[in-house]
């Protein structure tokens, strides 16, 4: 089994409706990540998460939340999504103690708003 | 501010030719991180290389190898020999050491290897 699962894996959606995605991670990490990845851009840092009562915006955290239900557990929410949030997203985790780690990421979720 | 450059957007190449993606990242810290992703066809990112800063040395797996240049603020990837399933999409990223690990990405290359 995967160490880092996302759900759902494909999800196409209307401008305007709520969307959550999901993110399970087996490893045992403290730090968990959302990135999206839009074509000739690379990733960029949604939020990030050090533990279950720290969360922290990234470079690109409008329209979006975060919650952080247990240490396995990062989901993000679109409250009203809009065409411009289509794109890949991934979930990461790492372990804590220091910037040198290497995250590992899930298999992404592709997102399409109409 | 960080910033990671990755000027080439596509390359593209026959089988067993050796190939070069460049990086060129931007920071003020002298204590930093550089990694190399790579992500296939079906999507997923798989980490291939970490270096810090205070480590010049080349690394060299396999076919693959790394040259870390500080001087010119570069962490180059060289594959040798390609092969077919080496074609990917490779980003560059940089976290500063700021206690915790926030990478920036630069925009990829994409490297297409045919047979």
């Amino acid at each position: 089994d995967a160490d880092v699962t996302q759900t759902p894996r494909n999800r196409i959606t209307k401008t305007g409706k709520r969307i959550m995605l999901e993110c399970s991670q087996t490893k045992g990490h403290d730090r968990m990540y959302w990135y999206r990845q839009d074509p000739g851009l690379g990733l960029r840092l949604i939020y990030y998460s050090f533990d279950v009562k720290d969360i922290n915006k990234g470079e690109i955290s409008d329209g979006y939340s975060v919650s952080r239900q247990a240490q396995a557990k990062f989901s993000l929410s679109l409250e009203s999504a809009i065409p411009n949030q289509t794109a890949l997203y991934f979930c990461a985790t790492s372990v804590g103690g220091g910037a040198f780690n290497e995250q590992f990421f899930g298999p992404g979720t592709r997102l399409t708003v109409l | 501010a960080q910033k990671v450059t990755q000027a080439q957007t596509e390359i593209s190449v026959v089988e067993k030719e050796d190939v070069t993606l460049d990086c060129v990242y931007e920071t003020r810290d002298t204590t930093y991180y550089l990694f190399w992703y790579k992500q296939p066809p079906s999507g997923e990112l798989v980490f291939l290389i970490r270096r810090n800063s205070f480590d010049e040395q080349n690394e060299i797996s396999g076919r693959y190898s790394w040259n870390f240049q500080k001087s010119t603020s570069s962490f180059n990837f060289t594959i040798t020999a390609s092969q077919v399933v080496d074609s990917a999409v490779y980003f560059c990223a940089l976290s500063e050491n700021t206690g915790f690990q926030k990478l920036v990405f630069g925009t990829g290359t994409r490297l297409l290897v045919s047979p």
